[in-house]
């Protein structure tokens, strides 16, 4: 079962614009987690925001939490042709440290 | 530091055959995870090792097996394959027992290729 749901499917822009990303999820959380993984490759973690965060900040990455909402967002600010990639949401519930993982969304930068 | 590596990086096997997949953690890390990315279906859960015990398993069938070494390697074993099996697999570590808290690090992952 897929614990985040991310928003939009995939999503298109030029190199310089902002990307932003959004996820919604089901249960409690303990964290949020957002991973870019490029094509075919292994995914690599971008940051972890905990539950009592609302925002975080990470070089040209920006995201928030709302718990209240069960959702947050990815920013990622002056995008370049090389931030072209799939972005998945997860998250961890309870004691337990697996993953939950989204459908990820697929976001090209245009050069 | 040497990230999370596993081997092979890809894997051709035909139906009914069997697969073992293994996967070196990040020094230091004793968590390992197992996630299969199969086309349509997503990242999906798989198995979660910790101090050479199963903790977690994700809603696979029993063909589905692994364990983890005294070093804290893992193996992923794979019997009596089908083509639905094809995917890939993702390995992944983390520093802490119970790290709900850590992120895990992924290795670039194994394709299975059922024919």
């Amino acid at each position: 079962s897929q614990q985040g749901e991310e928003d939009p499917q995939a999503l298109s822009i030029q190199e310089g614009e902002n990307a932003t990303m959004n996820c919604s999820y089901k249960t409690s959380i303990n964290n949020l987690q957002w991973y870019r993984q490029n094509s075919g490759r292994g995914l690599v973690h971008l940051i972890l925001i905990r539950s009592n965060e609302r925002e975080k900040h990470s070089g040209r990455l920006r995201v928030t939490l709302d718990t209240s909402k069960k959702s947050s967002s990815l920013l990622i600010t002056a995008s370049r042709a090389a931030d072209t990639a799939s972005y998945f949401c997860a998250g961890t519930t309870g004691a337990n440290s697996k993953l939950t993982f989204g459908k990820g969304i697929t976001l090209s930068v245009r050069p | 530091e040497a990230g999370v590596t596993q081997s092979p990086t890809h894997l051709i096997k035909t139906r009914g055959q069997q697969a073992t997949l293994r996967c070196s953690p990040i020094s230091g890390h004793t968590s390992v995870y197992w996630y299969q990315q199969a086309l349509g279906l997503g990242l999906q859960f798989l198995l979660w090792y910790d101090e050479g015990e199963e903790r977690n398993r994700g809603n696979f069938p029993p063909r589905f097996s692994g364990r983890q070494f005294p070093n804290y390697s893992s193996e992923l074993n794979v019997n009596a394959l089908e083509l639905e099996d094809s995917a890939l697999y993702l390995c992944a570590s983390s520093p802490l027992r119970g790290a709900y808290n850590q992120p895990q690090h992924f290795g670039d992952g194994t394709r299975l290729s059922i024919l």
